[in-house]
């Protein structure tokens, strides 16, 4: 099966600097990279996913890259506030109609004031 | 939200009773996914369903089993809990091609 590895597994950053998290996957089929946030006692929610066919996708301070030859993807913060303090999560869906996603073990974001 | 409700949402029983969770949906999602979160080990499926009658194992899927009788209702059952099954579980809802979107989910203790 899907093996996702993510990095670091904590992040402190001071409020203002940038974040960026990575991961790596194994499996050269898969198609769909979503990235998830999750603050303390609540549910996971989509900030922004990616498809094998883009390499960059953007959506205001938050930005996903994807080097689908390395097989790794990473999810920029820039301008980090201290709302953005949560865990994140990214995730894999394998390709041939497979909607399964198997998930990476997170990274606990802090930003500092 | 993406009208999804998990049901209980917190729950304490003891090692041998059997637990039914249930997710229920508004969206008439084709997909509905189970998963349990642990520390250390992000989010790992349990079962999922590809329509009503129609479900498959996950990643963790031992001790546990599920029903999908209408397109709305998804249960996960844990026929004789034990304590490894403490945990925190959510459900998850997709159209084919589209993210998922996760319920509030139910915390679930086990003495």
């Amino acid at each position: 099966g899907e093996n996702v590895e993510q990095h670091p597994s904590t992040l402190s950053v001071q409020e203002g600097d940038s974040a960026v998290i990575k991961c790596t996957y194994s499996d050269s089929a898969s198609n769909y990279f979503p990235w998830y946030k999750q603050e303390l006692g609540k549910r996971p929610q989509l900030i922004i996913d990616i498809r094998s066919n883009v390499g960059e996708k953007k959506d205001q301070r938050i930005a996903v890259t994807l080097n689908k030859t390395a097989k790794h993807f990473s999810l920029h913060i820039t301008e980090t506030q201290p709302e953005d303090s949560a865990v994140y999560f990214c995730a894999v869906q394998p390709g041939a109609g497979s909607y399964q996603l198997t998930f990476g073990k997170g990274t606990k974001l802090s930003v500092i004031p | 939200d993406a009208g999804i409700t998990q049901s209980p949402r917190h729950k304490v029983t003891e090692t041998g009773t059997p637990v039914t969770l249930r997710c229920h949906q508004t969206e008439n999602h084709r997909y509905m996914y189970w998963y349990r979160q642990d520390p250390g080990h992000g989010l790992r499926l349990i079962h999922y369903s590809y329509g009503v009658k129609d479900t498959d194992k996950g990643e963790v899927s031992d001790g546990y089993s599920v029903s999908r009788s209408k397109t709305e209702d998804f249960l996960l059952t844990l026929e004789s809990a034990t304590s490894s099954q403490t945990s925190v579980y959510f459900c998850a809802i997709s159209e084919s091609g589209e993210p998922q979107h996760f319920g509030d989910g139910t915390r679930l203790s086990i003495l």
